[in-house]
């Protein structure tokens, strides 16, 4: 079975640009989860999508939002890029809620704001 | 505020050792505790996860328990390896998401 996917892997974007990150879940999990890890905050939860809804949402301005399709597939979307926004951001699938079930992380995209 | 602390930030052990990291959560209405695994730059690898209703949970060298009442969980490796060396961060599951520790950076000398 495959793991979960992430693309890019890395992005080099100017401040002020917006950016699209992409993640495809283990085949049969239904629920996505976003994350952004930076050495000061550690990992910090973005969102949370099941069935194409997003359930719950971390503590991250408007500018980021996100969207799940009828695969499970999700994307993450940044806009107006802010040099703190540099991070790796995480996806994880599971198979029902997240906070229920065991979450499977992708290998990450590194985004880097210059 | 939910919070979740582990202790050591970092540990430097030499091989064969045997070694514990331990998480402290403050709410003890958890769902489950997950132990994850991540190597430099690298995303998670999930490692144990522990159900609220169960005590501890078993894979090769790992051992993980979870005491609520204590809002305590601790991982457990056995005989380390160089190859164990890595972060090792735990994450409570409650309410709507998983709140991560800020990490236990091991380092297994040869």
């Amino acid at each position: 079975k495959a793991g979960v996917t992430q693309t890019p892997r890395y992005l080099i974007k100017t401040r002020g640009q917006q950016v699209t990150l992409s993640c495809s879940p283990i085949s049969g999990h239904r629920s996505v989860s976003w994350y952004q890890q930076t050495p000061g905050q550690g990992l910090q939860f973005l969102f949370e999508y099941f069935s194409e809804t997003q359930r719950n949402k971390g503590n991250f301005p408007g500018r980021f939002s996100g969207r799940q399709f009828s695969n499970s597939r999700s994307e993450m979307n940044v806009s107006t890029l802010e040099l703190g926004d540099s991070a790796l951001y995480l996806c994880a699938s599971s198979s029902e809620t997240a906070s229920y079930n065991e979450q499977f992380f992708g290998p990450g995209t590194r985004l880097t704001v210059l | 505020k939910q919070e979740v602390t582990q202790i050591p930030a970092a540990l430097s052990v030499p091989e064969g050792e045997n070694l514990v990291l331990n998480c402290s959560f403050t709410d003890s209405a958890i769902y489950n505790l997950q132990w994850f695994r991540q190597d430099p730059g690298k995303g998670l690898t999930s490692l144990l996860l522990i159900q609220s209703s169960q005590r501890e949970q078993t894979s090769g060298r790992l051992n993980a328990s979870l005491d609520k009442s204590s809002g305590r969980s601790t991982l457990y490796i056995a005989a380390s390896q160089p190859g164990d060396s890595a972060t090792y961060l735990c994450a409570r599951g409650s309410g709507d998401k998983l709140t991560f520790g800020t990490g236990t950076r091991l380092a297994v000398r040869p």
